[in-house]
């Protein structure tokens, strides 16, 4: 069955570094992938989206990457800030399907 | 402002009561979807729908239906039978199916707790 793994649970970075999020999916072959950040108590807000194929993509501080071949995805946030902190969740889409399937979230924290 | 709005943000139910649960939205998008999150998981489909009047089973339907009679609107009810309904639920909406890789736009979200 398809299943996507993101990397640990909770992530803790001092401000200022690179946070690097991996999102691993098996028995896949999405045609996208798309990255959400969720706050607390609210509803996941997308971020970016990476079809399969394109290597890398870069909206401000966020670049995604995406390879076929390992079947992952890797989320990085630059110069990271605490407003930051929040839980990121990965989406990979198979283009004929009618719904997405969201990975469980990597938390992230900014400590200042 | 176009956006998707859920009512209410908190909604507390007595055991072997069903509950709806509101979700509009005026983005003109055709799909709309219902997740559930359980605390430390992640997203769960419930129901879809891509047109009015049409709507699929997700991954997790049982106890629930939904109605889809106006393009802008998509209520869940939780029924009675649903075993284990505390939950924060979210809808969601998209200009297309997943298929196409339209991103999806979230309400608030509800959060149900029965008591």
């Amino acid at each position: 069955s398809q299943k996507i793994e993101q990397n640990s649970e909770a992530l803790n970075i001092q401000e200022g570094k690179t946070a690097t999020l991996t999102c691993n999916y098996t028995n896949y072959s999405p045609a996208y992938l798309q990255w959400y950040r969720q706050d607390p108590g609210r509803g996941p807000v997308f971020l970016l989206l990476i079809r399969e194929n394109e290597k890398e993509k870069r909206k401000e501080r966020l670049k995604v990457t995406f390879d076929t071949t390992l079947k992952q995805s890797l989320f990085h946030i630059t110069a990271s800030q605490p407003a930051d902190s929040a839980t990121y969740l990965c989406a990979p889409g198979v283009g004929s399907a009618r719904q997405l399937t969201f990975g469980s979230g990597t938390q992230l924290t900014v400590l200042p | 402002d176009g956006g998707i709005t859920q009512s209410p943000k908190y909604l507390f139910r007595k055991e072997g009561q069903n509950v709806t649960l509101s979700c509009e939205q005026n983005l003109n998008h055709d799909a709309m979807y219902w997740y559930r999150q359980d605390p430390g998981q992640g997203l769960r489909l419930i129901y879809y729908s891509q047109i009015v009047n049409d709507f699929q089973k997700g991954d997790i339907a049982e106890g629930y239906s939904v109605s889809r009679e106006k393009k802008e609107s998509f209520p869940l009810t939780v029924t009675s039978a649903q075993k284990n309904p505390t939950a924060f639920y979210l809808c969601a909406s998209s200009i297309g199916l997943a298929g196409m890789g339209g991103e999806q736009f979230f309400g608030p979200g509800t959060r149900l707790t029965v008591l």
